[in-house]
């Protein structure tokens, strides 16, 4: 079982839905919680970091349930500018892991 | 963004070969690490440091060295290349203040 696992994807949505990302974690004791953005050829940045309470950033949610090892993102209003490839991080001891990523294309 | 290079960019190699990835941070940051990204793996840990010649082994180091001899520079060496290694191998630092990874552009290595 792979540490960091993610929706598969590819998620192809309008423009103006409202989307979201799974990811489930395997280490207990892992700290803290990311998601970062990928362009395509480019390398990932980070979108956010994910708070026990829950955080939001404009359109962006991120949400974290300690008790079940999952982490999800919501996008509300998809812009076309949101296609990217969307990446679920953990860090259980500085070692970040990565989840295989989530695609997401937004369409005229 | 963080002042990360990687060099070079773009390699061609042959299998057998020796090959050896720099990456460059004028950040200070204590913590680098060499990830490589494959299709349906996503970033995949080699190696990481957490100072001047302190390095442990990520989830897929077989095949790999680093050295870290300064705090600005941390190399990744393929003593004997092979074709599985291809690969975009990114590097990255860490800002514990934020626990933010930042990441450098990536080199892309072909291993013939």
């Amino acid at each position: 079982r792979k540490e960091v696992e993610q929706d598969p994807g590819p998620f192809n949505v309008p423009e103006g839905a409202t989307v979201a990302f799974n990811c489930t974690y395997s280490n207990s004791a892992s700290q803290s919680f990311f998601w970062y953005r990928q362009d395509c050829r480019k390398e990932p940045k980070l979108l956010m970091s994910v708070y026990s309470s829950g955080n939001e950033d404009g359109r962006f949610t991120a949400q974290l349930n300690r008790a079940s090892q999952y982490i999800s993102l919501l996008i509300r209003d998809s812009k076309l500018s949101d296609s990217a490839t969307y990446l679920c991080v953990v860090n259980p001891n500085n070692d970040m892991r990565f989840g295989a990523g989530t695609r997401l294309t937004v369409k005229p | 963004d963080a002042g990360i290079t990687q060099s070079p960019r773009h390699k061609v190699t042959e299998t057998g070969t020796p090959v050896t990835l720099r990456c460059h941070q004028t950040e200070n940051h204590r913590y680098m690490y060499w990830y490589r990204q494959d299709p349906g793996h996503g970033l995949r840990l080699i190696h990481y440091s957490y100072g001047v010649k302190d390095t442990d082994k990520g989830e897929v180091s077989d095949g790999y060295s680093v050295s870290r001899s300064k705090t600005e520079d941390f190399l990744l060496t393929l003593e004997s290349a092979t074709s599985s290694q291809t690969s975009v191998y990114f590097c990255a630092t860490l800002d514990d203040s934020t626990d933010t990874q930042y990441f450098g552009p990536g080199t892309r290595l072909t291993v013939l």
